[in-house]
């Protein structure tokens, strides 16, 4: 089946830097990325659409300077969380969009941000 | 956004079906999926209904959609201690298939 990694799987930095965050799909080539964030508890929330080779599409409350995303290649999309704060520690999940008859996604799975 | 809702708690016994329950309020999805997630694990797809069909089933899982009532519930029969964990509903509705998921139902298996 299809299979979407997340480097890394853990990542703790100090407040004010910036960290990167990479979404492969391994068997798939992927024209749409997908970059959720899950809070504690709650629910998966769509932070962007990511195209290749185009700019990404944020939903309405994302800041897109402070979560930059890069899908450069058809198997490779980053997130970048620029300047984080604490309120940016959560856990992100990226998906690739397969295509074809379902159209599905399949998810990464997932990069948990501690920023101190 | 969208809303999809779903109970947030369930707790069955060992051998006993589950049904867990999810709403939604755009008549215009396409698919409607179904993911588990596991404690600090990303999401994995069960199973996945089209938005035209009133019933799927796939091994121990059944998939109901009422689309009249935008109901959809996913059974599991025989649920084991092994399918302990959360589930999401979702659906998608657009050309770029943006995903709206429900809140989540935790689902504990009790031996």
């Amino acid at each position: 089946g299809a299979v979407v990694s997340q480097h890394p799987s853990r990542v703790i930095c100090k407040s004010g830097t910036s960290v990167k965050i990479e979404c492969r799909s391994l068997d798939f080539q992927a024209t749409t990325m997908f970059w959720y964030r899950q809070f504690p508890k709650q629910s998966l929330m769509l932070m962007a659409t990511s195209n290749e080779g185009s700019k990404a599409t944020y939903e309405q409350g994302v800041e897109k300077d402070k979560f930059l995303i890069n899908h450069a290649s058809l198997t490779l999309s980053t997130l970048t969380v620029t300047s984080a704060h604490p309120e940016d520690s959560s856990f992100y999940i990226c998906s690739a969009r397969e295509g074809g008859f379902t159209d599905t996604q399949y998810f990464g799975p997932g990069t948990r941000l501690t920023v101190l | 956004g969208e809303d999809v809702e779903q109970s947030l708690f369930l707790s069955v016994r060992e051998g006993d079906s589950s049904v867990i329950n999810c709403t939604y309020t755009d008549s215009s999805s396409t698919y409607l999926y179904w993911y588990k997630q596991e404690p600090g694990a990303g999401l994995q797809l069960l199973t996945y209904i089209f938005s035209n069909m009133d019933m799927k089933q796939d091994q121990r899982l059944t998939v109901l959609l009422n689309k009249k009532d935008k109901h959809l519930s996913l059974r599991i029969a025989d649920t084991q201690t092994g399918d302990s964990a959360i589930y999401f509903c979702a659906e998608s509705i657009d050309n770029f298939n943006k995903f709206y998921f429900g809140s989540g139902t935790k689902l504990n298996v009790k031996p």
